[in-house]
């Protein structure tokens, strides 16, 4: 099973400023299958990346996705109120999907 | 419009059993791969199981394999999971998802609480 660590737990900031979060894997994510999700407080989680960097549709340019291997990150610019929720990484490269923990993105 | 609707969830004891349903819609079912996810309370979601649009090529979690039983109908549109023998920490809210490698579509959830 491949676990995916997420970093930060939660990451503190304002409207307009740009977000970083981090995903890593315990092995390598096959071609890359490595897919980010949103969850906002009673919704079901939202596609927003897949194959490591490409946008879900109706995803807008200012939110970026990179990253093979182990090493992934999802990049959120010029933070819109929408944005502050909760962000999962996603790894679908085996039979066994798992999901990181997630990253709470909470308004500073 | 893809749409997903869960059914099916309840209070039930330790131990008991429960059987959710899935019905999708605005798609073509039978072409795809359909996955069954949970999410337990303040944490993230837990893959539990998938099955492929005809039914060959069936997945589970180490947490419920030999418990859960993932099945489907094309004819009805539907997917169901069968969970026997209950334990407190299948407590959660249950989603079904369309696999569209990835996860492209999820419903609302059903909710299922494992509590005497």
């Amino acid at each position: 099973e491949i676990v995916l660590t997420q970093s930060p737990g939660t990451l503190s900031l304002s409207t307009g400023e740009s977000a970083t979060l981090s995903c890593r894997a315990s092995q390598s994510v096959s071609s890359p299958y490595l897919a980010w999700y949103r969850q906002r407080p009673g919704q079901s989680p939202s596609l927003l990346i897949y194959g490591a960097s490409r946008r879900a549709a109706g995803i807008p340019v200012r939110i970026s996705g990179s990253g093979s291997g182990t090493d992934f990150t999802l990049t959120i610019s010029r933070l819109e109120p929408e944005d502050f929720a909760v962000y999962y990484c996603q790894q679908y490269g085996s039979s066994l999907i798992t999901f990181g923990q997630g990253t709470r993105l909470e308004i500073k | 419009e893809v749409q997903l609707v869960e059914s099916g969830g309840g209070l039930v004891q330790p131990g008991g059993s429960l059987r959710l349903s899935c019905v999708g819609s605005g798609f073509s079912f039978s072409s795809w791969m359909m996955n069954w996810v949970r999410q337990a309370p303040g944490k993230g979601p837990e893959w539990i199981s998938s099955i492929d649009s005809r039914s060959i090529a069936i997945y589970y979690a180490d947490s419920v394999r030999g418990r859960f039983t993932i099945s489907r109908d094309n004819a009805k549109n539907s997917l169901y999971l069968q969970m026997d023998s209950l334990r407190d920490e299948d407590t959660a809210l249950y989603y079904c998802a369309r696999d569209g490698r990835p996860l492209d579509h999820w419903g609302q959830g059903t909710l299922v609480t494992v509590s005497s």
